[in-house]
């Protein structure tokens, strides 16, 4: 199974700052990365699918980067609405699987 | 606008089988691949595993001995059963449409709590 491991697992972070969270898996995927927001309580949200397309109707504040084994996922300026649990998911090979999560939160 | 909603008991006994739906609205089944994925609580997401409205499936190595997925195009709907449960399998089951090959998971359903508990 390839494991994909985000950093940090916990970010502090204040209204306008700008914000990158990593994604690293343990063997190669090309660009089949996708990002999620989760809220409490709620589904998961696509962010970005193709480590750096932007899903229809997500801000353009959100943006993804990456290949092969390292990805990011970067707000460019955190908003109110923004703060949630962020998963990263890989769709290169069988079993999917996803990151450990990365929780934003006000400071 | 596209929507799942999953359905069943919100109880399950251990050793017994889950039962789940998720019915599609809105966009024929036909043609997209549709998964599975829980989340036990205050963890994070397991894909479950993934059915293509032909039926052909995927599952997770993890559970697979334990995991049937299964497809009803006529009425527009998908089904997950996992036998033997134990406490464990205690988790919100969340269904989702795959919006293409290798592009993510783009429509959720709400999630539904699956308990399991004598």
């Amino acid at each position: 199974d390839i494991q994909l491991t985000q950093s940090p697992s916990f970010l502090s972070a204040s209204v306008g700052d700008r914000v990158t969270i990593t994604c690293r898996a343990s063997q190669g995927i090309s660009s089949f990365l996708a990002w999620y927001q989760q809220k409490p309580g709620k589904a998961p949200k696509l962010l970005i699918y193709a480590a750096s397309s932007l899903q229809s109707g997500v801000p353009s504040r959100f943006s993804g980067g990456g290949s092969g084994t390292e990805f990011t996922l970067t707000i460019s300026s955190l908003q109110p609405e923004d703060f949630a649990t962020y998963y990263c998911q890989q769709l290169n090979s069988y079993p999917l699987t996803f990151g450990g999560g990365t929780k934003v939160e006000i400071k | 606008q596209v929507q799942l909603q999953e359905s069943g008991p919100g109880l399950v006994k251990p050793s017994e089988t889950l039962s789940l739906t998720c019915t599609v609205s809105a966009v024929s089944i036909s043609g997209y691949y549709w998964s599975w994925i829980r989340q036990a609580p205050g963890k994070g997401l397991e894909w479950i595993g993934y059915i293509y409205y032909s039926g052909s499936t995927n599952y997770n190595p993890s559970l697979k001995s334990r995991v049937t997925i299964s497809v009803d195009t006529s009425k527009n709907h998908f089904s997950l059963n996992l036998s033997s449960v134990t406490a464990a399998d205690t988790a919100v089951y969340y269904c989702a449409r795959v919006s293409g090959a290798g592009s993510g998971m783009d429509v959720w359903g709400q999630g539904t709590t699956v308990t399991v508990s004598s």
